[in-house]
């Protein structure tokens, strides 16, 4: 009965540098969400997915982001060319999304804390 | 990113005080959830509310759902200890179930 874990749990990076973030999500959740949450603020909505197709990226800041699933199960989130207002813990949760409201609880992983120098 | 309006911003009581904190929206949303995140964890859901007007409890949690859809407080009473963490308030978009997120209520209790 894993949860949704994230990896790696921090990452520090130089300003410029690529980086890869991922997600496990629950095991038969169809639905998957990225956000981000900056030092002491709220969570901010990135990118949504259905099994393998994102129907909503509206969150996703700049094109240097990107996000991809395979599988219907594993998620990367991808930031080229990292910047230091990039900063942040990201965030993935998912959810069965079966279409019965109650079965619609999303499910947090722990995060991963990105520091970009 | 849209945030919601939470308020307060923080508070400081003493164990066994009840608190009480809210969250408006210039968006109407069918589905309001309030979450509590601790240090280093992602945020777990208390309580959630999916009709205007209702009033639900989990234990020391109260929620309502505001009846203009556009707004939903959260209370606990008789705080204890391990209440101490962030809680935030989070509307529900209709159609991909993503999650606009309150900027939060940050509670320490004392001894």
């Amino acid at each position: 009965g894993a949860g949704v874990s994230q990896s790696p749990s921090n990452k520090v990076t130089e300003k410029g540098k690529d980086v890869e973030l991922r997600c496990d999500p629950i095991s038969g959740h169809t639905a998957l969400y990225w956000y981000r949450q900056s030092l002491g603020q709220g969570l901010e909505f990135l990118i949504y997915f259905q099994g393998n197709s994102a129907p909503d990226k509206s969150g996703l800041p700049s094109d240097r982001f990107s996000a991809e699933r395979t599988g219907g199960s594993v998620s990367t989130l991808t930031i080229q060319r990292t910047q230091q207002e990039d900063s942040a813990v990201y965030l993935c949760a998912s959810s069965l999304r079966s279409g019965r409201t109650a079965q619609n609880e999303q499910f947090f992983g722990p995060g991963t804390r990105l520091t970009v120098l | 990113g849209q945030q919601l309006n939470q308020s307060p911003q923080s508070m400081f009581i003493q164990e066994g005080e009840d608190v009480s904190m809210n969250c408006t929206s210039s968006s109407i949303f069918n589905t309001w959830l309030w979450y509590k995140q601790d240090p280093g964890e992602g945020p777990v859901l208390l309580i959630a509310l999916y009709k205007a007007g209702e009033l639900t409890s989990n234990g020391r949690l109260t929620a309502q759902f505001g009846i203009t859809r556009k707004d939903s407080f959260l209370n606990i009473s008789a705080s204890i200890p391990s209440d101490v963490g962030i809680y935030f308030c989070a509307g529900q978009d209709r159609n991909t179930d993503k999650l606009i997120f309150g900027t939060g209520t940050r509670l320490q209790v004392f001894p």
